[in-house]
């Protein structure tokens, strides 16, 4: 099935870091979703965006809907080592009616 | 409130042994439901999903079947398993309002 590229495939930072990552894709969202996924658990919702430039934030973490609605991008500030795990953005078309695209996951590990 | 549940967390089975996974949804009715699998170290691959009791779509061929016996109940199956169907395989159900809500997952090991 389809996914989205996301970049990149895994980071390797140091506590107190800012990380950067980044989703594109060929078509349109109406919605962008970033997830993120502790080891042997599901993935929990971060924050959603669902108008083209919005920036919201959650915390240390600030996501924008891209202005061309082909692109996400996802930040985290000053890191700390619970924020290990996989990261993955997705997209969807339409509220309810459109199953979600995940991008590839980016893994992140901190050092301390 | 809503939340998912799935189970069993853990289970490792013989090849060409029999599967049967199950998610049920509380506090929600007529919920979108899914299947994923996910590889080690890999992403999300959509197995199956379902608006409603007894309709299934499957997204790639495989080894595996689904049904929705009730509404808020959904059960991944085989008849008999590989060696390539090991990974942890997650439920998801849509809120209908953004994104999905998954379970914690199943870590399936076929020896």
């Amino acid at each position: 099935g389809q996914q989205l590229n996301q970049s990149p495939q895994s980071m390797f930072i140091q506590e107190g870091e800012d990380v950067s990552m980044n989703c594109t894709s060929s078509s349109i969202f109406n919605t962008w979703l970033w997830y993120k996924q502790d080891p042997g658990e599901g993935p929990v919702l971060l924050i959603a965006l669902y108008k083209a430039g919005e920036l919201t934030s959650n915390g240390r973490l600030t996501a924008q809907f891209g202005i061309t609605r082909k692109d996400s991008f996802l930040n985290i500030s000053a890191s700390i080592p619970s924020d290990v795990g996989i990261y993955f953005c997705a997209g969807q078309r339409s509220y309810n009616t459109d199953k979600l695209i995940f991008g590839t996951g980016t893994r992140l590990q901190v050092f301390p | 409130s809503q939340t998912i549940h799935q189970w069993p967390a853990t289970l490792v089975q013989p090849v060409g042994s029999p599967l049967s996974l199950e998610c049920t949804v509380e506090g929600t009715s007529n919920p979108n439901l899914y299947w994923y699998r996910q590889a080690a170290g890999r992403g999300l691959q959509l197995l199956f999903y379902s608006v409603g009791i007894g309709q299934i779509s499957s997204e790639v061929p495989q080894n595996l079947s689904a049904s929705r016996p009730q509404d808020r109940q959904f059960i991944l199956s085989s008849k008999k398993l590989l060696l390539s169907d090991s990974g942890f395989y997650l439920c998801a159900w849509s809120p209908g309002l953004y994104g999905y809500t998954f379970g914690s997952g199943t870590r399936l090991t076929v020896v």
